[in-house]
């Protein structure tokens, strides 16, 4: 079966501008994780959506948002962009809320 | 909120030796704790997992043991092999309100030396 997909792999954005990344989950996967992965911070948790409804929040500004669609897709929105933001982005799909992830290959964004 | 501390941040062995990683969490009321591996440039892939009412699990050379008094975890991998080279992450599950959020610690970068 297919894995999980993120699209673009690669994405190169200046300051300022906004950016929305895009995940599809393994078919039956009704959660939905996003994490913020920078070397030496390890994963960093963004959100959670299970069921069109985002059901935790990590510690990051409003410039981060997200949102998850009825076939379960998410997309993830950063405005505003700054340096700091550059970073791997990986979504995580799971049956059950935080069990069992299964990780896509990210996206990594570059800030410059 | 969950906070997970995980010791070492690095670790090198030879190969055929033994790692053990270890994890501390917060929040009593964590009820999984999973173990996921990155290899360079590659995605996070879960290895193995535990739940709170489970003290051990073992997968062929790799185990969990759990120790919920202590609000530790800890990963054991014997007889190293090269192709275990990688960063491991812990993580704890914390359910509260009926919601469930996933905390990973900092990572473990191992290294397997020939």
């Amino acid at each position: 079966k297919a894995g999980v997909t993120q699209t673009p792999r690669y994405l190169i954005k200046t300051r300022g501008q906004q950016v929305t990344l895009s995940c599809s989950p393994i078919s039956g996967h009704r959660s939905v994780s996003w994490y913020q992965q920078t070397p030496g911070q390890g994963l960093q948790f963004l959100f959670e959506y299970f069921s069109e409804t985002q059901r935790n929040k990590g510690n990051f500004p409003g410039r981060f948002s997200g949102r998850q669609f009825s076939n379960s897709r998410s997309e993830m929105n950063v405005s505003t962009l700054e340096l700091g933001d550059s970073a791997l982005y990986l979504c995580a799909s799971s049956v059950e809320q935080g069990r069992g992830y299964t990780f896509g290959s990210g996206t990594r964004l570059t800030v410059v | 909120g969950e906070n997970v501390e995980q010791h070492p941040s690095t670790l090198s062995v030879q190969e055929g030796d033994s790692a053990v990683i270890k994890c501390t969490y917060s929040d009593s009321a964590s009820n999984y704790f999973p173990w996921y591996k990155q290899e360079l440039g590659k995605r996070p892939q879960l290895i193995i997992d535990i739940r709170s009412n489970v003290g051990e699990k073992k997968d062929q050379r790799i185990a969990v043991t759990l120790n919920k008094t202590a609000k530790h975890f800890s990963l054991h991998i014997t007889e190293t092999q090269p192709e275990d080279s990688a960063v491991y992450f812990c993580a704890a599950r914390l359910s509260s309100g009926g919601y469930q959020k996933v905390t990973f610690g900092t990572g473990t970068k191992l290294q397997v030396i020939p």
